[in-house]
């Protein structure tokens, strides 16, 4: 079975905090995603990447920052969070346009 | 960015009926994918379709993609309580992933 892991279901973290977002995928796809999920917003995307050490702006990247330096992992970091940062985000991999799998998520609560 | 549009917004049937959802665009998309989510977890993938015309079954579920190439429907029958949750759909435009904003399923019994 295919699998993406997201290293934490909730995380409570407070502002002005750094925080790591982690997501590892098993299924050696080139592409890799983040999104935020909020209620009436539906899903945003963060950023992507195609390739290791490749990254790029989806619609919503101010402040937030992305590494991927390796194929399987996808990292995702708020550089200071606020509170409007409290959301949902989860993480997807895919091959090209093909099937897009995303993990459980983690919903992120910043004080 | 883009949205797709999903159809109905919300829907409450029994226990034992067929459910018909749909999801439209006013562009050209080269994938359809439909998933369903339930709270505080994240998206399942249900079915993927990538050809025009394309009728695909998982189980009670049936999805197609239409002829126009600018939407798609998915089909459950005989709905279970399980199916209680918010199905979306997302297309592949040759760029990225759209999405809709999701049905939400209600099974009553």
């Amino acid at each position: 079975d295919v699998k993406v892991t997201q290293s934490s279901r909730y995380l409570v973290k407070r502002t002005g905090e750094k925080v790591f977002l982690e997501c590892v995928q098993d299924m050696d796809h080139e592409n890799m995603f983040w999104y935020r999920q909020d209620p009436g917003l539906g899903l945003r995307l963060i950023y992507f990447s195609y390739d290791v050490k490749m990254k790029e702006k989806g619609d919503i990247p101010e402040g937030y920052s992305v590494s991927r330096e390796k194929k399987e992992r996808f990292s995702l970091i708020l550089e200071s969070a606020s509170t409007n940062q409290t959301s949902m985000y989860l993480c997807a991999s895919s091959l090209w346009r093909e099937k897009l799998f995303f993990g459980s998520g983690t919903q992120l609560s910043v004080l | 960015g883009q949205q797709l549009n999903q159809s109905p917004q919300s829907m409450f049937i029994q226990e034992g009926e067929d459910v018909s959802m749909n999801c439209t665009s006013s562009s050209i998309f080269n994938t359809w994918l439909w998933y369903k989510q339930d709270p505080g977890e994240g998206p399942v993938l249900l079915i993927a379709l990538y050809k025009a015309g394309e009728l695909t079954s998982n189980g009670r579920l049936t999805a197609q993609f239409g002829i126009t190439r600018k939407d798609s429907f998915l089909n459950i029958s005989a709905s279970i309580p399980s199916d209680v949750g918010i199905y979306f759909c997302a297309g592949h435009n040759g760029q990225n992933f759209v999405f809709g904003p999701g049905t939400r399923l209600s099974v009553l019994p």
